[in-house]
């Protein structure tokens, strides 16, 4: 069925260091994987996407990469800050009926500790 | 720009009463998406809307949950007499295209308790 795996579902690094969240998803026809950030309270923002053409997508510390013969995408974070703490999500087009929607991994709590 | 707008932020109900959540998608935007998120949990999928239509539901418990997006103003979704496993923060969220490739803006969240 239309599903969306992340793994891990916490991760705690100390400042500095990189962190590796890793995302699979079963429909191979999904072609746009966007990563969101939502902290305490708030709603979930968008942080970095990948279209299928590509297979890697840098922004300043936030990289995405995406191997669509494995069906797998991950994000990477370096020079971690404690600003980073947040829970992280992935998610994956499912398209169904002419339109599609978007099903997210269940998430990874990342704690950056100083 | 405000991007899109849900209230309340927080909405306290009593068992056996109706919830209603608004919001008001970002401009441009002609889809709009609920979701929910339970206490550490991820977000699941409730409903599709465009305007005046309900193209997906699959997602929304089929008794006491509905969901409209009317040709003006906002989208409601609805929650007829509340129990407590209602209690979760709904999430909208917007995009201009139904395609592959875009992504959604959400709002900050109705976060519903009920006592």
């Amino acid at each position: 069925g239309e599903n969306v795996e992340q793994h891990p579902s916490t991760l705690s690094v100390q400042e500095g260091d990189s962190a590796v969240i890793k995302c699979t998803y079963s429909d191979s026809a999904s072609n746009y994987f966007p990563w969101y950030k939502q902290e305490l309270g708030k709603g979930p923002q968008l942080i970095i996407d990948i279209r299928s053409n590509v297979g890697e997508k840098k922004d300043q510390r936030i990289a995405v990469t995406l191997n669509k013969t494995a069906k797998h995408f991950s994000l990477h974070i370096t020079e971690t800050q404690p600003e980073d703490s947040a829970v992280y999500f992935c998610a994956a087009p499912i398209f169904s009926g002419g339109y599609n929607k978007l099903i997210f991994g269940a998430g990874t709590r990342l704690a950056v500790h100083p | 720009n405000a991007g899109v707008m849900q209230n309340p932020r927080h909405l306290v109900r009593r068992r056996g009463q109706e919830a209603r959540l608004r919001c008001s998608p970002m401009k441009g935007h002609s889809h709009v998406y609920w979701y929910r998120q339970l206490p550490e949990e991820g977000l699941k999928f409730m409903v599709y809307l465009q305007k005046e239509n309900i193209i997906d539901e699959s997602g929304m418990p089929k008794e006491r949950f509905s969901a409209e997006f009317p040709k003006e103003g906002p989208s409601i979704l609805r929650i007829q007499q509340v129990v407590r496993g209602d209690s979760a923060a709904y999430f909208c969220a917007s995009s201009p295209y139904p395609t592959r490739e875009y992504g959604y803006t959400f709002g900050s969240g109705t976060r519903l308790t009920v006592v």
